[in-house]
């Protein structure tokens, strides 16, 4: 079956820093891009970054409201995709999902199709 | 950055019937659109890609059309499984940025 699994959320304060995980099964991590989506409560959802393939040298492409602050990097040894997250403010409170991208039957990127459950963070003093 | 909107932002309906939801972008997209549906505590379930690719798995009542700046979302008999709210997402340029959401609930 093919999965991901979020982890690492919890509580800090504004300034403080905290690094989640993105584990994968199922699929060839080096194959796919992963893509950062976070909700904040009640609200709707924000795309914040793009981890990508092989192909593109595993670099990421990030939102601007996160960009100078988070850094997303896989660790193939662990099948896993990291979020670091530094400078957090009340505002990056939120769910934060990471979500496979998958691709077609002519290996074309098409969208994000299979998502973890999310992990909380929240930001506040 | 590209800007979606989605209308309308709520809407009502009784089982069996047809609901139509639109994302609208601030720009041409082409065809890289996508749809999704969320379930209160739950991740987004992707149904549709490029502007009406159907998810495997996804079924055959929902389908997406459109092009350019103006894309449609159509559930053809709504289900009570299909509660909840419906995001779009362009997936033409980063940042990839979703509508707002359509909260589908019960008449």
């Amino acid at each position: 079956e093919m999965q991901v699994v979020e982890s690492g959320g919890g509580l800090v304060q504004p300034g403080e820093s905290l690094r989640l995980a993105c584990s994968i099964s199922g699929f060839i991590l080096t194959d796919h891009n992963i893509d950062w989506v976070r909700q904040a409560p009640g609200r709707g959802l924000e795309w914040i970054g793009r981890n990508r393939d092989k192909a593109f040298g595993f670099t990421t492409v990030y939102a601007a409201s996160v960009a100078d602050r988070f850094t997303a990097f896989r660790d193939l040894s662990q099948n896993s995709v990291f979020l670091q997250m530094n400078s957090l403010r009340t505002e990056d409170t939120a769910v934060y999902f990471c979500a496979r991208v998958g691709r077609d039957d002519r290996n074309r990127h098409t969208a994000p199709d299979i998502w973890g459950q999310g992990t909380m963070v929240t930001v506040s003093s | 950055d590209i800007q979606l909107t989605q209308s309308p932002a709520t809407l009502s309906a009784s089982v069996g019937d047809m609901v139509t939801i639109t994302c609208r972008a601030s720009q041409g997209i082409n065809t890289f659109l996508a749809w999704y549906q969320q379930r209160p505590g739950k991740a987004p379930n992707l149904l549709i890609y490029e502007t009406s690719t159907l998810q495997n798995g996804v079924p055959s009542r929902f389908s997406g059309s459109g092009s350019g700046t103006e894309f449609t979302l159509t559930i053809t008999s709504l289900q009570p499984e299909d509660l909840g709210t419906y995001f779009c997402q362009q997936l033409n340029a980063f940042p990839f940025t979703f509508g707002p959401g359509t909260k589908v609930d019960l008449k």
